[in-house]
């Protein structure tokens, strides 16, 4: 398996406040990705990092910030959750681009916004 | 921009049965194509993928996969279903982004199978 650690895997939250998750992956991969899962809409990009640095936005951005101060670190930071937030993360690692290379997935943080 | 339908929420089946799961998807030009499977609580893991080639695709656990550009399809198929398949199963179609030589991983809505003893 993949060296994917998410964290925390579980987390309530009341709406307004931050929330930082955390992956960290051991395969030296260059892409990081964070989605989320609601049901009915699959997996929606976040945003993903294409080195250290180097991030950008995918398909349901807003709200969202991240950063990658190092290959193995990848946070994702919700400056004030909402409760359209609440979902289900997951974080993902690939040695090659989304579209070309395989993804290998974390096991995924839960989110409840209250 | 590319776009996948699962159009099948949820497929109930006999253990031993054959299965199908229908995908199509939008893109311009010949895409990458990939199923992944998710069983409770965890994250995808790659099922099998098509790049280029031999329209018929073999993957892990005994699934495959045919490309038929004409139907805009990528259809997933098993001969004979085990109670250990039941999970979701997602589609995603990598196409090119409109800004750079990148490409996106655009994901459907998931086929949830359930599997009878």
């Amino acid at each position: 398996d993949a060296g994917i650690t998410q964290s925390p895997r579980h987390k309530v939250t009341e709406t307004g406040t931050p929330v930082t998750l955390r992956c960290h992956q051991t395969e030296n991969h260059r892409y990081m990705y964070w989605y989320r899962q609601d049901p009915g809409h699959g997996l929606r990009l976040i945003h993903y990092s294409y080195g250290v640095k180097d991030t950008d936005k995918g398909e349901v951005s807003d709200g969202y910030s991240v950063s990658r101060s190092k290959t193995e670190d990848f946070l994702l930071t919700l400056e004030s959750a909402t409760s359209s937030q609440t979902s289900v993360y997951f974080c993902a690692i690939s040695e090659r681009d989304m579209g070309t290379g395989e993804l290998f997935f974390g096991e995924g943080s839960r989110l409840t916004v209250l | 921009a590319q776009s996948v339908t699962q159009p099948d929420i949820h497929i109930t089946v006999s253990e031993g049965a054959s299965l199908e799961l229908r995908c199509n998807y939008s893109y311009g030009a010949t895409p990458y194509l990939f199923w992944y499977v998710q069983s409770p609580g965890q994250g995808l893991q790659l099922l099998l993928k098509y790049f280029s080639g031999d329209t018929l695709v073999q993957g892990i656990k005994g699934f495959e996969a045919e490309f038929k550009r004409s139907q805009s399809s990528f259809n997933l198929r098993k001969p004979s279903v085990h109670w250990s398949d039941a999970a979701e199963y997602f589609c995603a179609v990598g196409g090119l982004i409109s800004s750079g030589s990148a490409r996106q991983l655009t994901f459907g809505s998931g086929t949830q199978l359930t599997v009878l003893p």
